[in-house]
């Protein structure tokens, strides 16, 4: 069963802290694999987007890893703020041939609740 | 990437009625994707709006109780029929623009409280 598998389910740290988000997955055949940022009240905000060959992949203080042999992610955040403080949702697409797409069947996680504390 | 425009925001409606919601963007696409999002729960796949032909639901959605629209390659429209305290949840309309394949972008979601 195509499952993807997010903890810890809520996180709290201080601010300038650094802290580490998990994944894990069984999506067969894989694609890709996306981490999703979403503040309170609004939509996800895609902050990488990782295929089958790439290990590490940043953008800003946000570092994803990618380990397609244990089927396992990390999301990294560096010197927290308190702007970082949202859901982070890990999003996996298994290969699926649809006709006016190449998005694939994605498979969602249940997301990290993030709060960062002043 | 892609601007995309729900309306509305939120509401709150009474058990039996129907609330249709909108989701506008700013470049032709060629599908566009309803989600739902309950809490504490994964964002869900309801349907795939196709602009000239009927919407594809996925398992446990049907149209009936969620009618979609989709007169051109910008708008749909998701109507929630019926609705029970059940159908309270964010719902989410989202795109893969065509000059980012492969990339998919959300609106900022329509919250709905049923009473």
């Amino acid at each position: 069963k195509n499952q993807v598998e997010q903890s810890p389910q809520s996180l709290i740290i201080l601010e300038g802290k650094n802290c580490t988000l998990q994944c894990n997955y069984t999506v067969s055949p894989f694609s890709n694999l996306r981490w999703y940022k979403q503040d309170t009240g609004r939509g996800p905000v895609s902050l990488t987007i990782m295929t089958f060959s790439e290990n590490t992949k940043s953008n800003g203080r946000y570092t994803a890893t990618l380990d397609a042999d244990t089927k396992q992610s990390s999301l990294h955040i560096t010197a927290s703020q308190l702007s970082d403080s949202a859901s982070y949702i890990c999003v996996v697409s298994a290969k699926w041939v649809k006709r006016g797409s190449t998005l694939g069947r994605l498979y969602f996680g249940r997301g990290t609740q993030l709060t960062v504390w002043p | 990437s892609a601007v995309i425009s729900q309306k509305p925001s939120r509401d709150i409606c009474q058990r039996g009625t129907s609330l249709t919601i909108q989701c506008q963007v700013d470049s032709q696409v060629t599908m566009m994707f309803w989600y739902r999002q309950q809490p504490g729960q994964s964002l869900t796949l309801i349907a795939t709006a196709n602009q000239g032909s009927e919407a594809t639901y996925e398992s446990g959605f049907v149209i009936d109780k969620f009618p979609i629209s989709r007169p051109n390659l910008t708008f749909s429209t998701l109507t929630v029929s019926n609705m029970s305290p059940e159908d309270s949840s964010i719902y989410l309309c989202s795109v893969e623009p065509p000059d980012r394949a492969g990339e998919l972008f959300f609106g900022e979601g329509s919250r709905l409280t049923v009473l």
